[in-house]
């Protein structure tokens, strides 16, 4: 079964400028999620979509936006782009609402974005 | 609000030498308290949930046991391979999101 597949790999952008960034589910999973891993900091919650809709965000400025579409892959986006944007950013999919194991989240490899 | 501290920072053990990480929290109400390994530059591969107090599971030669306010993450035996970082996470009740700790760094020397 594939996992998490998330592109590209590496990112490279200049302050100002706009990043987007994607990600595949796990099939069958409905519910994707967006964590920033900064160097030295732990993995802080941006995003999470299920079904098409936004269902929550952390504590992040509105440059930090995203989608999902009817296959359930979504697409993160910052805009405005600023030096401290550089971080390992993590999409993570479980099954969606539910107890148990529908709470498991299984993360990617990550997108690597450098802001120059 | 929602914490989360792991201890030690980094751990160097020798293979072979069995030792615990640590995994204290606050949460308003726990859904679930999440285990991953993560390797360097990769993302953060599921290890374990565990739900309630007294709870434990064990995959290899780790094992994870949870009581009302820590986690401990029980390596027996470690081989080189095990080398890792592993982060701890909780999910409060009525919420998807994780809150991580940041991390217990371990090297497993031959």
């Amino acid at each position: 079964e594939a996992g998490v597949t998330q592109s590209p790999t590496h990112l490279i952008k200049t302050r100002g400028q706009q990043a987007t960034l994607r990600c595949s589910p796990i099939s069958g999973h409905t519910s994707v999620y967006w964590y920033q891993q900064a160097l030295g900091l732990g993995l802080q919650f941006l995003l999470w979509y299920d079904e098409g809709e936004e269902r929550n965000r952390g504590n992040f400025p509105p440059r930090f936006s995203g989608r999902q579409f009817p296959n359930y892959s979504s697409e993160l986006n910052v805009n405005a782009l600023e030096l401290e944007d550089s971080a390992l950013y993590l999409c993570a999919s479980s099954w969606g609402l539910g107890e148990g194991p529908y709470n498991e989240q299984f993360f990617g490899p990550g997108t690597r974005l450098t802001v120059l | 609000e929602d914490q989360v501290t792991q201890s030690p920072e980094a751990l160097r053990l020798q293979e072979g030498e069995s030792s615990s990480l640590n995994c204290s929290y606050t949460v308003s109400g726990l859904r679930g308290l999440f285990w991953y390994r993560q390797d360097p530059g990769k993302g953060p591969e599921f290890l374990f949930t565990l739900y309630s107090a007294g709870e434990e599971k064990e995959k290899e030669r780790l094992k994870a046991t949870l009581t009302k306010k820590e986690s401990f993450l029980h390596i027996t035996a470690p081989k080189p391979e095990d080398s890792a970082t592993y982060l701890c996470a909780v999910q409060a009740t009525g919420f998807q999101k994780l809150v991580f700790g940041t991390g217990t760094r371990l090297l497993v020397s031959p």
